[in-house]
Parts: structure tokens; C-alpha cells; sequence
């Protein structure tokens, strides 16, 4: 049971560059997330989906854009990648956000030069 | 506004001690208190979560204690061993309300030693 699987796990972009950060799960979730890691700051919620065709805005959306065209998928994109983008991503699903918890996959490490 | 605040940002603790970790909280509505433990390359994991209508969860080593009046959850780790090296986080969560997420404290990096 691979859990929630994210790709790609390192990368670096220069700025201005676009890209798009895929995560996957196969735990028939109905819920996913997206959130940063950055040092001292703890993770931080980007956006958030409640379903299939679904998604909203979290914490710190600027900059972002998602979709969740299918259950198991919700992309993640950066449309003109700025520095201040340079963090770990993580993303993680539930059930419902009425039975916690979430669980989330390794990471992926953008570096924006 | 950091809605959920965590101390300390990091501890260290000799083998076989109580590692205890503190969390506080502002907003009354949060009813649901995780805690995740996360490996360095790893994604966060849950470890043990606490409810309000309870003033502490035990699972193992693992307690949570919670006082609702003080707005106030910490975690302690009996017996504390070098493979509970890691980074805690706290957070906090409306369960009965929207599909906003988790609220995250800043995290604790904890060293066992040996």
C-alpha cells in the first residue's frame, strides 16, 4: 500500500520557470491538502480540496494554483516560480475532515534560483 | 496571527528521561489536537491525538494532557529512547467545522541521547 505518493521528490527551478507538483494517493481519500515546510515557520496550509472537481484557498494561496481533476490526484502548480517559493511541499489526504488523521506523503524540495 | 504556539524549539533529554513538549491555543472553536512526529526526508506522521472531552490520552509512551480552561496540550515521552529523535509538531483542527486543515505549531526538534 503505497499511502500518498508525491513527484517529483527534488527539484530546482530558476525563476520565472513553471511547474507542477503531482501527488497521489490509493486510499480512496476524499480529502487532500497541500502545505510548505519552512524552517521555524511548521507547515502551512496552500490549498485544500473536499472532492473530485473541488478545491479552496488555504493559509498562503499567493502564488499557487491547484486541481483535482480525479480523486486520487491533486496537482499543485507554480505558474512564474519566485525564491521565496524555495521550501519542502508536502501533501496529504483524509477521509473526511471530520475523521482525522491526515496522512501525508515524503515531500518534494524545490529550490527556486 | 499564530494561532497555535509551541515551546520548546528544541530539547535535549539523556536516555530513559521525560521529554515533555508544550502547546498552546487561541482559537476556542479548534476540538480536535493531533500530534505528528516527522524523521528528517519523511513526511509527517500521526502519533497520538486528544479530544476536549478528555483531560489526557495515553497510547505506549506517548501521553497527552490537556487543559481546556488554559488552552493548553502537551505531549510526554516516558522512557524516552534515541529512535524518538525527531521533529513534534502540535496542531490543532475544527473537526466539526470546515475542510481547512490543520493549524500547525512551529515544531520541536527532539535529541535523545545516549
Amino acid at each position: 500500500n503505497a499511502g500518498v505518493t508525491q513527484t517529483p521528490k527534488f527539484r530546482v527551478l530558476k525563476t520565472g520557470q513553471s511547474m507542477t507538483l503531482l501527488c497521489a494517493q490509493d486510499m480512496n481519500h476524499e480529502y487532500m491538502y497541500w502545505y510548505r515546510q519552512d524552517p521555524g515557520m511548521g507547515l502551512r496550509l496552500i490549498h485544500y480540496s473536499v472532492g473530485e472537481g473541488t478545491t479552496a484557498k488555504g493559509e498562503v494561496p499567493d502564488g499557487y494554483n491547484v486541481s483535482r481533476l480525479k480523486k486520487q490526484n491533486f496537482l499543485l502548480g507554480l505558474e512564474s516560480a519566485a525564491p521565496s517559493q524555495t521550501s519542502v511541499y508536502f501533501c496529504a489526504s483524509s477521509w473526511t475532515a471530520l475523521n482525522q488523521p491526515q496522512h501525508f506523503g515524503d515531500g518534494t524540495r524545490l529550490s527556486i534560483l | 496571527q499564530q494561532q497555535v504556539k509551541q515551546s520548546p524549539q528544541s530539547l535535549i533529554v539523556q536516555k530513559g528521561g521525560i521529554s515533555i513538549i508544550n502547546c498552546a491555543y487561541e482559537n476556542t472553536a479548534f476540538d480536535y489536537f493531533p500530534w505528528y512526529q516527522q524523521f528528517p526526508g519523511k513526511g509527517p506522521a500521526l502519533l497520538i491525538a486528544i479530544r476536549p472531552d478528555v483531560s489526557e490520552k495515553k497510547e505506549g509512551r506517548f501521553t497527552i494532557s490537556f487543559n481546556k480552561s488554559a488552552k493548553q496540550f502537551s505531549l510526554h515521552i516516558m522512557d524516552s529512547q534515541p529512535g524518538d529523535s525527531a521533529t513534534y509538531f502540535c496542531a490543532a483542527a475544527r473537526e466539526g467545522g470546515g475542510a481547512d486543515g490543520l493549524t500547525f505549531g512551529k515544531g520541536t526538534h527532539l535529541i535523545i541521547q545516549p
